[in-house]
């Protein structure tokens, strides 16, 4: 059974065309959930922790919410340098993270 | 710079070798951890260590093995008894000190594993 699902896939927006992706978990007792970003052949950079339902965090245009079945990742007005794939985890148990799968973002120019 | 270092960035392994993936980090981070990354899939977790001299299984351990003598390292072995090794392998670290908020994972940049 999957802990942690992503949608959509893939997605291609035009720069400037603001848009989510979605996380969706199925686990109980949610510790922290995490917002990574992924260029090809890199490892995930960090982008945001959210700990409880509610809360929010911004970073320039990425904007992440968490409620208590889904965290959205908001991007407004991309540019093409956002084009990556964006990883989200959930800490549920103790030092274990599981990963969805990914949305990989194209943004054209 | 503070970070966590991996290497090689590229590794080629024959059928029937062991081949070992190295793992540094200087973030003074206690926890370190194993994550194996396929095509269209999520990162699964191999091994992780919360402490020197100790490790646990994570959910895909078979034919691979750990240890972590230094706080610094922590080699990942890709045995001849790991059946499909080929994947960009992941390693990453997190500060581990009992605190009630869980710290962030730090990755490195990965080492991509081939069998020829």
């Amino acid at each position: 059974e999957d802990q942690v699902t992503q949608s959509p896939e893939a997605l291609r927006l035009q720069e400037g065309e603001s848009s989510s992706l979605n996380c969706s978990y199925t686990v109980s007792g949610l510790r922290g959930l995490f917002w990574y970003r992924q260029d090809p052949g890199k490892g995930p950079e960090f982008l945001f922790t959210l700990y409880s339902a509610g809360e929010e965090k911004e970073k320039e245009r990425l904007k992440a919410t968490l409620t208590k079945k889904e965290s959205f990742l908001h991007i407004t007005a991309p540019k093409p340098e956002d084009s990556a794939t964006y990883l989200c985890a959930v800490l549920y148990n103790f030092n274990k993270f599981y990963f969805g799968s990914g949305t990989k973002l194209n943004v054209k120019p | 710079d503070g970070g966590i270092t991996q290497s090689p960035k590229y590794l080629f392994r024959k059928e029937g070798q062991n081949v070992t993936l190295s793992c540094e980090q200087n973030l003074n981070h206690d926890a370190m951890y194993w994550y194996r990354q396929d095509p269209g899939q999520g990162l699964r977790l191999i091994y992780y260590s919360q402490i020197v001299n100790d490790f646990q299984k994570g959910d895909i351990a078979e034919g691979y093995s750990v240890s972590r003598e230094k706080k610094e390292s922590f080699p990942l072995t890709v045995t001849s008894a790991q059946k499909n090794p080929t994947a960009f392998y992941l390693c990453a670290s997190s500060i581990d000190n009992g605190r009630a908020l869980p710290d962030t994972q730090y990755f490195g940049p990965g080492t991509r594993l081939t069998v020829l």
